[in-house]
């Protein structure tokens, strides 16, 4: 089992759509989150963290549950710029991270 | 502006070269790591240093050295280019992870081999 997972997707929505992923853990002890986000032949960039009272930046909102080991993104509202890979990160400690493979998302007008 | 730089973006390669993939940071970062990323199997991490000098295998170390010899730079090195190497590399820096420091990426370089 990969200690990070993601649904690779694609996930195709139409625009204003909600759309919502998963990525579920198997290190109990991870200490931090990450949600980054990387575009076509582009590097991965920071989207947002993910805090255990749940965040929300806009129209994105990340969750984090530990009894379950798995944190969250909701995209309200897509929009066609909203197309990308989404990637969770995993941190153990001050130089261990995991990332999961990615969820490709697809805004369509 | 925070900036990782990787000063080869494209290059073309004959099985058997000896291939240098160059990083240097900015940000007095402790943390190094050289991933590379292909489709469907997302990012693999090769190496990491955590200090000068200091350097840990990653999780597919197999055909790739690094050097650290000073802070801001981190050297990714394929003694012996194979076809299977051909990928996107991507070198990324950060301070204390545990502390929820932001990781940042370099724009990749994007090797073939032939």
């Amino acid at each position: 089992r990969k200690e990070v997972e993601q649904d690779p997707g694609p996930f195709n929505v139409p625009e204003g759509a909600t759309v919502a992923f998963n990525c579920t853990y198997s290190n109990s002890a991870s200490q931090s989150f990450f949600w980054y986000r990387q575009d076509c032949r582009k590097e991965p960039k920071l989207l947002m963290s993910v805090y255990s009272s749940g965040n929300e930046d806009g129209r994105f909102t990340a969750q984090l549950n530990r009894a379950s080991q798995y944190i969250s993104l909701l995209i309200r509202d897509s929009k066609l710029s909203d197309s990308a890979t989404y990637l969770c990160v995993v941190i153990y400690n001050n130089n261990d991270m995991r990332f999961g493979a990615g969820t490709r998302l697809t805004v369509k007008p | 502006d925070v900036k990782v730089t990787q000063s080869s973006r494209y290059l073309v390669k004959r099985t058997g070269e000896k291939v240098f993939l160059e990083c240097v940071q900015d940000m007095d970062h402790e943390n190094m790591f050289w991933y590379r990323q292909d489709p469907g199997l997302g990012l693999r991490l090769i190496y990491f240093s955590y200090d000068v000098k200091m350097k840990e295998k990653g999780d597919i170390p197999e055909g790739y050295s690094v050097s650290r010899e000073k802070k801001e730079r981190f050297s990714l090195i394929l003694e012996s280019a194979s076809t299977n190497q051909t990928s996107m590399y991507l070198c990324a820096s950060s301070g204390a992870l545990a502390s929820g420091n932001t990781i940042y990426f370099g724009e990749g370089s994007w090797l073939t081999v032939v």
